[in-house]
């Protein structure tokens, strides 16, 4: 079976412009989250999405969106780039226990490593 | 604000030895717990869940939990230099808004030398 499956692999950009990330979750997995990892630190939470409402967000600017589609997969935007905002984003998927909360395993794509000039 | 700590090592541990990962959380609330194994350049792999107290063993990983101490650990037996890389200990409160936030400690770097 597939694994999470993440676009693009690597992705270059400057300063101000925006960007779209997309995700497919594991067959069957209903949430999808959204993390950033900077090199040297763990991943950070930005965004959890189950039957296509936000039901979590971590502490990140505006500039972060995303949205989750009918057939479960998302997207992550993040407008007006920054310097800082160069990092590897993962997406994770998991099964879902009673509305939407759950304490399954999450299981990462292989991400999108952002590089902003 | 809740927090994962481990030591960022890096650990390193002989062919064959036993090599011990330690995680401190401080949200006594607290439910689940994960052990993720990332090589360099790579994404997050899961390794080990644990939600009770004791010990829960798959294969050469063993992993601890101590909910009243606040600790979690992965013991990784005969260890291997494909062993070597960096895991994370993260932690899931496990019920109510929020349960999908997996907080993540910093990674140990762990170097298995052959």
């Amino acid at each position: 079976d597939a694994g999470v499956t993440q676009s693009p692999t690597h992705l270059i950009k400057t300063r101000g412009q925006h960007v779209t990330l997309r995700c497919s979750p594991i067959s069957g997995h209903k949430s999808v989250s959204w993390y950033q990892q900077v090199l040297g630190q763990g991943p950070q939470f930005i965004f959890q999405y189950y039957e296509k409402e936000e039901r979590g967000r971590g502490n990140f600017p505006d500039r972060f969106s995303a949205r989750q589609f009918p057939n479960y997969s998302s997207e992550l935007n993040v407008n007006a780039l920054l310097l800082g905002d160069s990092a590897l984003y993962l997406c994770a998927s998991s099964l879902v226990g009673t509305y939407g909360y759950s304490n399954q395993p999450q299981h990462f794509g292989d991400g999108t490593r952002l590089s902003i000039l | 604000q809740k927090e994962v700590e481990q030591n960022s090592g890096p650990l390193s541990v002989p062919e064959g030895a036993i090599a011990s990962l330690n995680c401190t959380y401080s949200d006594r609330g607290s439910q689940s717990f994960f052990w993720y194994r990332q090589y360099s350049g790579k994404s997050p792999e899961l390794i080990m869940s644990i939600y009770s107290n004791g010990d829960k063993e798959d294969g050469r990983f063993t992993a601890q939990l101590n909910k009243a101490s606040q600790y979690v650990s992965l013991l990784i037996r005969d260890s291997q230099p494909s062993d070597s890389a960096t895991y994370l200990c993260a932690v899931n409160p496990g019920s109510g808004a929020g349960s999908y936030q997996l907080t993540f400690g910093k990674g140990t770097k762990l170097s298995v030398i052959p």
